[in-house]
């Protein structure tokens, strides 16, 4: 079975502040690694996502997120926030054989990110 | 494309009643998956539907059951109502034929109120 931890339940950050939020996972097998973002009353949208290659992946709207194996970690970095950003971040996991993607996601409980103008 | 669509947007019901919950996926999207968000919790997969049968199921007791129907489209169930299934329901569509990654895409949800 796999997990997700996110320590930071809720992390405020000041306006062009750079922010990272942390996730770890658990698991006896390989996985794919995502974050999804979840805007107030709106479901979940893909932000980025970890398959395989570059340990470094980057979003469109700044965001980027690091694969480290030998920490079990794929934590989530913006070098400078805008107000637009806040919302609630999830990690997420799934395993990597079979059908690929369409495997169950096992989600962390979330980080509220607030941006402080 | 109009992406993933759920309905009913809200729901409040009684303990001990019955509720259907219902999805339609994105175009060209023949699996779906729900998932249970608790207040203040991430998303928990309840099960997931590929040719009218269930492939996949997490740790849900019986009372959650579903449907998928040949035009991809899915329903949820939950029968005797606790309080405790109070949460936002969301569905997640994809496409599972085919190599490669398939996204999952997540509807806007259901909020289910048990009172």
């Amino acid at each position: 079975a796999q997990s997700v931890t996110q320590l930071d339940s809720q992390v405020p950050v000041f306006e062009e502040a750079p922010v990272e939020l942390r996730c770890n996972y658990s698991s006896s097998v390989s996985v794919y690694l995502f974050w999804y973002v979840q805007y107030p009353n709106q479901g979940l949208q893909l932000l980025l996502k970890y398959l395989s290659g570059s340990t470094l992946v980057k979003s469109i709207n700044g965001f980027e997120a690091e694969f480290n194996k030998s920490q079990t970690s794929f934590h989530l970095r913006k070098p400078s926030v805008h107000i637009s950003d806040t919302a609630e971040y999830f990690c997420a996991v799934s395993v990597s054989y079979f059908n690929f993607g369409n495997e169950k996601l096992t989600f962390g409980t979330g980080t509220r990110l607030t941006i402080i103008p | 494309d109009a992406g993933v669509t759920q309905s009913p947007t809200h729901l409040i019901k009684t303990r001990g009643q019955q509720v259907t919950l219902r999805c339609s996926p994105k175009s060209g999207h023949d699996t779906v998956s729900w998932y249970q968000q608790a207040l203040g919790q991430g998303p928990q997969f309840i099960f997931q539907y590929y040719e009218e049968e269930e492939r996949q199921r997490g740790n849900f007791p019986d009372r959650f059951s579903g449907h998928q129907f040949p035009n991809y489209s899915s329903e949820l169930n939950v029968n005797a109502l606790l309080l405790g299934d109070s949460a936002l329901y969301l569905c997640a569509s994809s496409a599972l034929a085919g190599l490669g990654f398939h996204e999952q895409y997540f509807g806007p949800g259901t909020r289910l109120t048990v009172t």
